[in-house]
């Protein structure tokens, strides 16, 4: 089994929506790294959260770190078609810091916006 | 300022041939990371240079795979002799700071093994 969970796995929405992703743990998440792919290019860091409650805002794009800091979800307020790609949580999931930046990674949610 | 680069951006290979994968980090980052994402599957580390050395190598398959990074610079990556299984996007990130601050991904080599 993996060790985040994304949900759901692919997603169409009609522009104007909203929309949300949700990456699950049975660990706590020291940190949990937001990042966008669009194909062929590299990811794209969205968002970074640590704090249990934590929630950070980038203009339409919103993600929530739960207070056990097991879940974390985005939120797409009215959607555009230049936010397709696939949306990827990655996490810190060892204790301290200890991981160095090595992170765990969902795997993936591919996001479809039609005009 | 320039990002993180990869090459090649492909490689198709036959089995049992060697190809080796280069990424530049960002100037001044002396966190280097390879990832992997092989089809249908999550991206999956690899392994962490700090400079020159290797910090963490837990992710590496097996002896087939060799990281280098010379003088802290740039990385290679040498997969020989190359097999099916190892066909897949591997992906360069760099950071300044380990863990806590954001990496930043190269657009990936994708491998295709033959």
């Amino acid at each position: 089994s993996q060790e985040l969970e994304q949900s759901p796995q692919s997603l169409i929405v009609q522009e104007g929506k909203n929309l949300t992703i949700n990456c699950t743990s049975s660990k706590t998440l020291y940190g949990l790294y937001w990042y966008k792919q669009k194909y062929g290019e590299g990811l794209i860091f969205l968002m970074m959260l640590q704090k249990g409650g934590e929630e950070k805002s980038h203009e339409k794009i919103t993600a929530k770190l739960d207070e056990k800091k097991q879940q974390s979800s985005l939120h797409i307020t009215a959607s555009q078609p230049s936010h397709a790609g696939i949306y990827l949580c990655g996490a810190d999931m060892e204790a301290g810091g200890t991981s160095y930046g090595k992170l765990t990674f969902g795997q993936g949610t591919i996001l479809t916006v039609h005009p | 300022e320039a990002g993180v680069t990869q090459f090649p951006s492909h490689s198709v290979i036959e089995k049992g041939q060697t190809v080796t994968l280069r990424c530049d980090p960002i100037s001044g980052h002396d966190n280097l990371y390879w990832y992997r994402r092989v089809m249908g599957k999550e991206i999956k580390f690899l392994l962490h240079f700090v400079k020159e050395s290797k910090q963490d190598e837990s992710g590496m398959p097996n002896n087939r795979f060799l990281a280098e990074r010379t003088g802290g610079t740039y990385s290679t990556l040498k997969v020989q002799p190359a097999e099916l299984e190892d066909s897949g996007v591997y992906f360069c990130a760099s950071s300044q700071v380990p863990g806590y601050t954001e990496a930043f991904f190269g657009q990936g080599t994708r491998l295709t093994v033959v």
